[in-house]
């Protein structure tokens, strides 16, 4: 069975720092882009971040450039993200979604891990 | 950025009607949308790709259509589990965005 499963998160003070991991299984890993994608509570998606397969290639979005930072582990078959500097804002559930090598949808999500960014 | 706006922000209809439901871009996008549904406390799940391509194990109630700035989705007849959010998607610059997205409620 193709599955994603996030970790990691938990509740953190602002400015702290907190590491999101993604074990993926059931598919090759190595041979797939991903996407790190957040949902605030009550609000819409937020694409966050992307890797490519062999992590050569990354971006970010604005809201997070310069903060967080995306890495894998292909021998591991693991995504992470790696979140610094937190804010308020950066609170919400955080997904790792597959991106189709075809056309960049994203076909497989994790059920998410939640971050709480409060003092 | 292309900014992708959705309406109706909800959509109340009884099981067995049709649902239609619309996003327009700021700028065209082509045919390269998507559309996802999202169940509360579940992750989302691809729907249509490139505007009008069912998902694998999509039913066939789900179409898309559309090209350029204006995008639908129609939902032939409700079921039950049909009841959710619905987002639509689209990558350019290596930017992914997403509409704000519409509840469709049981009314």
């Amino acid at each position: 069975e193709v599955q994603l499963v996030e970790s990691g998160g938990g509740l953190v003070q602002p400015g702290g720092s907190l590491r999101l991991s993604c074990a993926a299984s059931g598919f090759t890993f190595s041979s797939y882009e991903m996407n790190w994608v957040r949902q605030a509570p009550g609000k819409g998606l937020e694409w966050v971040s992307y890797i490519s397969s062999s992590g050569s290639t990354i971006y970010y979005a604005d809201s997070v450039k310069g903060r967080f930072t995306i890495s894998r582990d292909n021998a591991k078959n693991s995504l992470y993200l790696q979140m610094n500097s937190l804010r308020a804002e950066d609170t919400a559930v955080y997904y790792c979604a597959r991106v189709r090598r075809e056309d960049y949808y994203m076909d497989v999500w994790g059920k998410g891990t939640t971050v709480t960014v409060s003092s | 950025e292309i900014v992708l706006t959705q309406s109706p922000a909800t959509l109340s209809l009884s099981p067995g009607e049709r649902a239609t439901l619309s996003c327009r871009a700021s700028q065209s996008v082509s045919s390269y949308l998507a559309w996802y549904q999202q169940k509360p406390g579940q992750a989302p799940r691809l729907l249509i790709y490139d505007a009008s391509n069912r998902a694998t194990g999509i039913p066939a109630r789900f179409s898309g259509s559309g090209s350029g700035t204006d995008f639908t989705l129609t939902i032939s007849s409700l079921e039950p589990e049909d009841f959710a959010v619905y987002y639509c998607q689209q990558r350019s610059n290596w930017r992914w965005t997403f509409g704000q997205g519409t509840k469709v409620e049981i009314k």
